[in-house]
């Protein structure tokens, strides 16, 4: 079983305001990531993380911004929250170097809904 | 960049039925997982498979990482109404140590 938390759960906020989505994982993982995903629809990569002080962009860009100071978390901030940003966010992690695999376990999601 | 072929898109079956879907590529793979994405929650592993040819069951799923390394198809026997969701494959390219490439997904619908 997976222990990767995200909170909030779900959010609702106005067009300007600044949020962060927290991740944290118990699993000692170095790998972190963060996925963006419309409902239903496949996953984008948007950051991850090699470990501590390692952030990389990912496929798709993104204006949110992530920090990698502590092996457990690793939060995503918009700093200016708007419409286009509605969406759900999936923090996930995994090994690395990987022990033969890249395999991801994945946080609950948080689903983010800006008016 | 490199993609994954999954298909179906979406599957309308009558429980009971068995269910089978695939993924393909043009290039060689030395991972392949099988998640399941319920409404509102982070995908979860339900398999994972590491070798040419391999078949892996858990409980009524099973899924074979293709011989030639470009393919997996993931099998459901007699389905539930709680088999409905989304179901992604993913892979890792072989000889890399980058992120998993996942595929565009198979909605399941399940008629009681």
């Amino acid at each position: 079983e997976a222990d990767i938390y995200q909170t909030p759960r779900y959010l609702v906020i106005g067009t300007g305001k600044k949020i962060t989505l927290e991740c944290s994982q118990t699993m000692g993982h170095d790998k972190m990531y963060w996925y963006q995903q419309d409902p239903g629809m496949e996953l984008h990569l948007i950051h991850y993380s090699y470990g501590v002080n390692s952030t990389e962009k990912g496929d798709l860009s993104s204006e949110s911004t992530v920090s990698r100071i502590r092996t457990e978390h690793f939060p995503l901030t918009l700093e200016s929250a708007r419409p286009s940003h509605t969406s759900q966010y999936l923090c996930a992690s995994s090994e690395y170097p990987p022990r033969g695999t890249d395999t991801q376990y994945f946080g609950p999601g948080t689903r983010l809904t800006v008016l | 960049g490199q993609q994954l072929n999954q298909s179906p898109q979406s599957m309308f079956i009558q429980e009971g039925e068995d269910v089978s879907m695939n993924c393909t590529s043009s290039s060689i793979f030395n991972t392949w997982l099988w998640y399941k994405q319920d409404p509102g929650e982070g995908p979860v592993l339900l398999i994972a498979l590491y070798k040419a040819g391999e078949l892996t069951s858990n409980g009524r799923l099973t899924a074979q990482f293709g011989i030639t390394r470009k393919d997996s198809f993931l099998n459901i026997s007699a389905s539930i109404p709680s088999d409905v969701g989304i179901y992604f494959c993913a892979g890792q390219l072989r000889g890399s140590q980058g992120n998993l490439i996942f595929g565009k997904g198979t909605k399941l619908s399940v008629k009681p």
